[in-house]
C-alpha cells in the first residue's frame, strides 16, 4: 500500500453529467498527476499539478480539468460526462515534478457512465 | 508522438517456466524506463526502474530487466515464476524533459498456473 488514496472508489454517473475525484498524496509529496485507464489498456497521463498549477498535459479535452490545494491533494474534474470516460482513474504523486522521480499511485476511482 | 509497445497481450506459464516480456519504445531521445505491477485487485507497484548506468536493472521479487538502447527495448524476465506472479505488467517510459510524465504500454497479463 502507498500512502496514495482517491475518493471515492466507484461511482456511477450519466451522459452529460459532471464528477469530480479526489487524491490525497502520500506525505511529503508536492506533485500529483492523473491517469485514465480505460478497461483492458494501459493507463493514459491526463494531467500533473505541481505547486496548485497544472504542469504537463495530456491528449485529453478541456473538459478535464483540476486543482492542487495547498496541502498537495488534487481534484479532477470531468464536465459533460461521455460514455468513452467509463474507466479507472488513477491518481499518483511523487517528490517533485522531475524524471527521476518515482510516482506512487493510488487505487484508483472506478466511474462508469450510462 | 512517444508510444509504448507490450506484444504479448496475455501469457499463460506454469509455474517454475522462465518469463520474459517484451516492452519497445518509440522515442529516439534519453529516457527513463520503468515496470510497474498491478495485481489483482491491488494498485499499481513500482518492479524496477532504469534511470542511468548499468543497463541490466534488479527489481523486487526476483524480476529483472535489460535496457538494449539500440533495439529501443526494455525486456522483463524472471528466471522461475511463482503462482503469485499472476498480475498484470505495464512497460512505462518517461522522457528526460517531461517532467515525470508516464507514458504506459498496453499491459500484458500474465497467469501462473499451479
Amino acid at each position: 500500500e502507498t500512502g496514495v488514496t482517491q475518493s471515492p472508489t466507484h461511482l456511477i454517473k450519466t451522459r452529460g453529467q459532471q464528477v469530480t475525484l479526489r487524491c490525497s498524496s502520500q506525505s511529503g509529496h508536492n506533485t500529483v498527476s492523473w491517469y485514465q485507464q480505460a478497461l483492458g489498456q494501459g493507463p493514459q497521463f491526463i494531467f500533473q499539478y505541481y505547486r496548485e498549477e497544472e504542469n504537463g498535459r495530456g491528449n485529453f479535452p478541456p473538459r478535464f480539468s483540476g486543482l492542487q490545494f495547498p496541502n498537495y491533494s488534487s481534484e479532477l474534474n470531468v464536465n459533460a460526462l461521455e460514455l468513452d470516460d467509463s474507466a479507472l482513474y488513477l491518481c499518483a504523486s511523487s517528490v517533485r515534478a522531475s524524471s527521476d522521480n518515482e510516482q506512487f499511485f493510488g487505487p484508483g476511482t472506478r466511474l462508469t457512465v450510462l | 508522438a512517444q508510444s509504448v509497445s507490450q506484444h504479448n497481450h496475455h501469457v499463460i506459464l506454469s509455474e517454475a517456466a522462465s518469463l520474459e516480456l517484451g516492452c519497445n519504445y518509440s522515442y529516439g531521445g534519453t529516457v527513463n524506463l520503468f515496470w510497474y505491477v498491478q495485481y489483482p485487485g491491488q494498485h499499481l507497484q513500482l518492479l524496477l526502474k532504469y534511470f542511468s548506468g548499468d543497463p541490466l536493472v534488479k527489481g523486487i521479487k526476483g524480476f529483472e530487466a535489460e535496457f538494449i538502447k539500440s533495439k529501443f527495448s526494455f525486456n522483463l524476465r524472471k528466471p522461475s515464476v511463482q503462482w503469485s506472479d499472476t498480475a498484470e505488467y505495464f512497460c512505462a517510459v518517461n522522457r528526460n524533459n517531461a517532467g515525470n510524465m508516464l507514458t504506459f504500454g498496453g499491459g500484458t497479463r500474465l497467469m501462473v498456473k499451479p
